[in-house]
């Protein structure tokens, strides 16, 4: 069965400082993976998305993230966090066949950010 | 602009109503859909596979009795939480597949006091 390991439960960090968040997945093929952002009260937005080819993937908001399949990760990071990127962090694997359909998601990372 | 829209947004109940959840797919016509929970400080968890015209599908452990799921068009699922208790409340997000990502609903907050 698929799943996804988000270590870090909160993290916080100072405005303008970098930012990385852990995942870690387990899937018994190469799966999709994604990075979804959930605002106090909001939805889920999607960041960003891996399917195949290059393995660091540019997404909204100025965010990336790199898969290695060696170590099974797909870490989110961002250069220079903003105040607004305050919210917490869900990644997410799904299957790589018959189109999209269902999700699994990590825990969630809850990032804070002090001025 | 959003592609699923849930509503309502929020909602409060007293303990042994009923509530009914919408979820529309805005630009397709989906023949599956997905409804979450989010527990307090944790993930968002699978609850049931709503299918189009048939039943729903439910995760292990979810009571099919107490959250009705009717997918009567293939724009339209709804859940429907009946005799709520105040462990129910909870954060209920829908969502529908597409060829490569999902798209999700704005989630529905929902308080049973």
């Amino acid at each position: 069965a698929q799943s996804v390991t988000q270590p870090d439960i909160h993290i916080t960090v100072s405005e303008g400082a970098s930012l990385e968040l852990r995942c870690n997945y387990s899937y018994g093929a190469t799966p999709y993976l994604f990075w979804y952002v959930q605002s106090p009260g909001q939805g889920l937005q999607l960041l960003l998305k891996y399917f195949s080819g290059d393995t660091l993937v540019q997404g909204i908001k100025g965010f990336e993230a790199e898969f290695k399949r060696s170590q099974s990760s797909f870490n989110l990071r961002k250069p220079s966090v903003h105040w607004s990127d305050a919210a917490e962090y869900f990644c997410a694997v799904g299957p790589n066949s018959g189109g999209y359909q269902k999700v699994t998601f990590g825990t969630g990372t809850k990032l804070q950010v002090i001025p | 602009g959003a592609v699923v829209s849930q509503h309502p947004s929020w909602v409060i109940c007293k303990s042994g109503t009923s509530v009914k959840i919408e979820c529309r797919s805005l630009d397709f016509q989906a023949t599956t859909m997905f409804w979450y929970r989010q527990f307090p400080k944790k993930s968002l968890m699978l609850m049931a596979t709503s299918n189009e015209g048939s039943k729903a599908t439910y995760e292990q452990g979810v009571e099919k009795d107490k959250f009705l799921i009717n997918h009567a068009s293939l724009t339209l699922s709804t859940l429907t939480v009946t005799s709520a208790h105040p462990e129910d409340s909870s954060f209920y997000i829908c969502s529908r597949g597409g060829d490569t990502e999902a798209f999700f609903g704005q989630g529905t907050r929902l308080t049973v006091v």
